[in-house]
């Protein structure tokens, strides 16, 4: 199994555009989420998803759209970058909720907003 | 609002040695809590989780301690290797939909 895969592993914006951070696992999870990590920093969740069709807000979401239209698919959208968008981008999946299950995360995506 | 805060930021050790890494979370009412390992440039891999009825687990030379009324954990590791060197971050999870609340983690270096 590949697990959780993202696409690209690096990417340099300018400021103004926007971008799509793709994501996709293989293991038939419900669950999905989308975390940054800033430099020295925790993960702070951007937004998630529990199932195909719904999506939810996390902690930080201003600056950023998802979609789930697949079980297995969970893009994340950035409209207008900005610096403060500089940051790791983590996507992650389980099979249930946090209660339950741990999340297996895949490899990141570096992302510089100049 | 729940805090986690994991303690030392960094350490260094001889390869061997019996090493404690420590996190404490403001918030008792949590519902478990997970070690993570980061290696650099790395997505996160889970270690443990400890549902908060339990007091600790275990998984080889890791062992992982959980005690909810103090708001404290701690992450055993047993004679060290250099492949323990990573980044180590709890996180804690309180209930529903809430978001895992990270702490910064502890930057592990076992020295050969």
């Amino acid at each position: 199994n590949a697990g959780v895969t993202q696409t690209p592993k690096f990417r340099i914006l300018k400021i103004g555009q926007s971008m799509t951070l793709q994501c996709t696992q293989d293991m038939n999870h419900n669950y999905m989420y989308w975390y940054r990590q800033d430099p020295g920093m925790g993960l702070k969740l951007i937004y998630y998803s529990v199932g195909a069709g719904i999506t939810d807000k996390g902690e930080v979401p201003n600056g950023y759209n998802v979609s789930r239209s697949t079980t297995e698919d969970f893009p994340l959208r950035l409209e207008l970058a900005a610096p403060s968008q500089t940051s790791v981008y983590f996507c992650a999946s389980s099979p249930r909720g946090a209660s339950t299950d741990t999340q297996y995360f895949g490899p990141g995506t570096r992302l510089t907003v100049l | 609002k729940q805090e986690v805060t994991q303690i030392p930021a960094a350490l260094s050790v001889p390869e061997g040695e019996n090493l404690v890494l420590n996190c404490s979370f403001t918030d008792s009412a949590i519902y478990n809590l997970q070690w993570f390992r980061q290696d650099p440039g790395k997505g996160l891999t889970s270690l443990l989780l400890i549902q908060s009825s339990q007091r600790e687990q275990t998984s080889g030379r890791l062992n992982a301690s959980l005690d909810k009324s103090s708001g404290r954990s701690t992450l055993y590791i047993a004679a060290s290797q250099p492949g323990d060197s990573a980044t180590y971050l709890c996180a804690v999870f309180l209930s529903g939909n809430t978001p895992l609340v990270f702490g910064k983690g502890t930057r592990l270096s076992v020295i050969a």
